[in-house]
């Protein structure tokens, strides 16, 4: 079945520091791949999307590249702000229900 | 514009009491969805429905029903509570129709003691 794996948090960075958060995917097909950000107390949000190979998804300053032959879909932002600060989830959605795959999240801390 | 609400945001029951969920969406969506998440293991699909009067189960749909009662609402009901089911629920939606994204709920927080 499909599955996502994402490095292993909390993330601790400084402000104005380069951030990665790597993110691998396993899937049968041809997914669609997609960051979601999760603020304290609050719901999903979709950051950013890629549907097919070398697309790149981009918001707000962060990016990430759909790297098919790495199956591979990591979080780069140049520049991190503490308002940054959250729970990023990387997820795919494959077949006809559309239901996303999400691997377990990441924390993420930016320190003033 | 709302998008998708959620309620109760809190709920507290004891181990056997039942209880519904309630989700609604107001950008005509045709897919909704009921997710799980568990500390450390993101989220997890409970129940899908594609369209009005059609569900379907998820990766851990034991201990739960849903109605899809309209094109709006997707209601999940816990028919006798279990400590495991202590959990956040996420309802989401999707436009459908190639759409792949999903919109999510504020969440409810639920205890079971």
């Amino acid at each position: 079945g499909n599955s996502v794996t994402q490095m292993e948090g909390p993330v601790t960075l400084s402000e104005e520091a380069f951030l990665t958060i790597n993110c691998t995917y396993t899937a049968t097909g041809y997914p669609s791949l997609f960051w979601y950000v999760q603020y304290p107390g609050e719901g999903l949000q979709l950051l950013l999307k890629a549907t097919k190979a070398d697309d790149k998804g981009s918001n707000k300053g962060f990016e990430a590249t759909y790297r098919k032959e790495t199956t591979s879909f990591h979080l780069e932002k140049g520049s991190v702000q503490v308002s940054d600060s959250a729970v990023y989830f990387c997820a795919l959605s494959e077949g006809g229900r559309r239901a996303l795959t999400f691997g377990s999240g990441t924390r993420l801390q930016v320190q003033p | 514009n709302a998008g998708v609400t959620q309620t109760p945001k809190f709920q507290v029951l004891k181990t056997g009491q039942s209880m519904t969920l309630q989700c609604a969406q107001d950008m005509n969506h045709n897919s909704m969805y009921w997710y799980r998440q568990d500390p450390g293991m993101g989220l997890r699909l409970i129940y899908y429905s594609a369209s009005e009067g059609t569900t379907d189960k998820g990766e851990v749909p034991n201990g739960y029903n849903v109605s899809r009662l309209n094109k709006r609402e997707f209601s999940l009901r816990l028919e006798s509570a279990a400590p495991s089911q202590t959990s956040v629920y996420f309802c989401a939606s999707r436009l459908g129709q190639g759409a792949n994204e999903q919109y999510f709920g504020p969440g409810t927080r639920l205890t079971v003691t």
